[in-house]
């Protein structure tokens, strides 16, 4: 079973639809992280969770909603998405968020694709 | 504040031959450094890090990186290219007290035969 699973790996939705991403991590680390990966973009972090709580909010907008109801489980609750909105979504995990020299863990990535 | 630059956003090898890949750092605090591969249509992988130990640092498949702070570099290289190296490869750096990785652009790397 690897570090971080992330499911689904690939989702198509229309821009009403109500979808969700989830992220598991078998590693007993307290921080996780969500980025986004566009196609010809640098990685973008959209949000930090240290022990449960959020810590970082990069500025992404409402229609994103994340939910970390423990230390093992991070969602991407996504709602009334844009087209632009496609991309990889990529989950990640490290010992602490407070830890500088600690390398982050990467799952596989849900495709999302918005119709 | 802290960022990379990863000069070239593709580079073409030739199997057998040397793989250089580049990557600029600033940051106002010392850093902690990292390389990172991802294979298509998989998450990103650590290769090696950068974490004041040794400046010569040494990875899985053969890569390795060295930290130069008097260029504030941390390049990666691999002697002998293989089929299998083709993917695309992150630098990035943690130095901020929350430890956010800030990655740079990405090389996508191509291996020819």
């Amino acid at each position: 079973e690897t570090g971080v699973t992330q499911t689904p790996r690939h989702l198509v939705m229309g821009m009403t639809n109500k979808k969700s991403l989830k992220c598991e991590q078998h590693l007993g680390h307290n921080a996780m992280y969500w980025y986004k990966q566009s196609a010809k973009k640098p990685l973008e972090l959209m949000f930090v969770y240290n022990f449960k709580e959020q810590t970082e909010n990069n500025s992404v907008p409402s229609r994103f909603s994340p939910e970390c109801p423990n230390s093992s489980h991070l969602f991407l609750h996504l709602h009334t998405l844009q087209p632009e909105d496609s991309a990889l979504y990529l989950c990640a995990s490290s010992q602490e968020a407070s830890r500088v020299n600690t390398e982050a863990f990467f799952g596989q990535g849900t495709r999302l694709t918005v119709v | 504040a802290q960022s990379v630059t990863q000069l070239g956003s593709h580079v073409s090898v030739s199997e057998g031959a040397l793989v250089l890949l580049r990557c600029n750092y600033s940051s106002s605090v010392p850093p902690y450094l990292f390389w990172y591969v991802q294979y298509p249509n998989q998450g990103l992988q650590l290769l090696l890090k950068y974490t004041s130990a040794a400046t010569l640092v040494k990875g899985i498949n053969g890569f390795e990186a060295e930290f130069k702070k008097s260029e504030t570099s941390f390049h990666l290289t691999k002697p002998s290219a293989h089929m299998s190296d083709a993917a695309e490869y992150f630098c990035a750096v943690s130095a901020s007290s929350w430890g956010k990785l800030q990655f740079g652009a990405g090389t996508q790397v191509v291996v020819t035969p």
